[in-house]
């Protein structure tokens, strides 16, 4: 059984560049959540898609948005990059909107 | 609103002492409560679980029991390995979304 895989592990982008992070969800699950991790904090609800419909969204502006496709991968996209953007970007994967595994983070960092 | 407060860290242990990481959450209804462990470098990895008062979860050691009159789900283990270090976080499942702590460093010394 695989994982819940995300890409890139590592990005750097520069201030006002649009930013897009990918999730695979682990096989049988059908729903995705993304949060973002600021250095030394907990984790931050930004929203979750369920078969490919958000399902609900945290207290993040319009300029996040997100994507989940038919066999249930997902897409977070970041417009209009600010400084504080810099996090560690987690997709979590269930099924319906049960227990969640996390994959292993994507780094961005803003300059 | 639904929120976690978790012990401020680091808590620095010897090698196979016994560990507390306190945990109090505010909510409304009885949600779910779960104690994720995050190692230098790595993503969040479900350490244990409890949906209801009164249950007990428990996996490699780790113990948390659902106070619902002290609203807390503190974490132990009764003794330490170097290789528990890693950051501790409480959350708890509010509708949709998981609400979290801001997280507990442990440092375990030889």
């Amino acid at each position: 059984e695989t994982g819940v895989t995300q890409s890139p592990t590592h990005l750097i982008k520069t201030r006002g560049q649009q930013v897009t992070l990918r999730c695979s969800s682990q096989s049988g699950h059908n729903t995705v959540s993304w949060y973002q991790q600021a250095l030394g904090q907990g984790p931050q609800f930004i929203f979750q898609y369920y078969r490919e419909e958000e399902n609900g969204r945290g207290n993040f502006p319009p300029r996040f948005s997100g994507l989940q496709f038919p066999n249930y991968s997902s897409e977070l996209n970041v417009n209009a990059l600010e400084l504080d953007d810099s996090a560690l970007y987690l997709c979590a994967s269930s099924r319906d909107t049960y227990e969640q595994y996390f994959g292993p983070g994507t780094r961005l960092t803003v300059t | 609103g639904n929120s976690v407060t978790q012990m401020e860290g680091p808590v620095t242990l010897s090698e196979e002492a016994f560990l507390t990481i306190n945990c109090t959450y505010t909510a409304t209804g009885y949600p779910s409560l779960f104690w994720y462990v995050q190692y230098p470098g790595e993503g969040l990895q479900l350490l244990l679980k409890a949906t209801k008062a009164d249950d007990k979860g428990s996996n490699k050691g780790f113990e948390a029991t659902y106070r619902k009159e002290t609203t807390s789900f503190h974490l132990e283990k009764g003794s330490v390995q170097v290789s528990d270090s890693a950051v501790y976080f409480c959350a708890l499942d509010s509708n949709y979304q998981l609400i979290w702590g801001a997280g507990t460093k442990l440092i375990i010394k030889p």
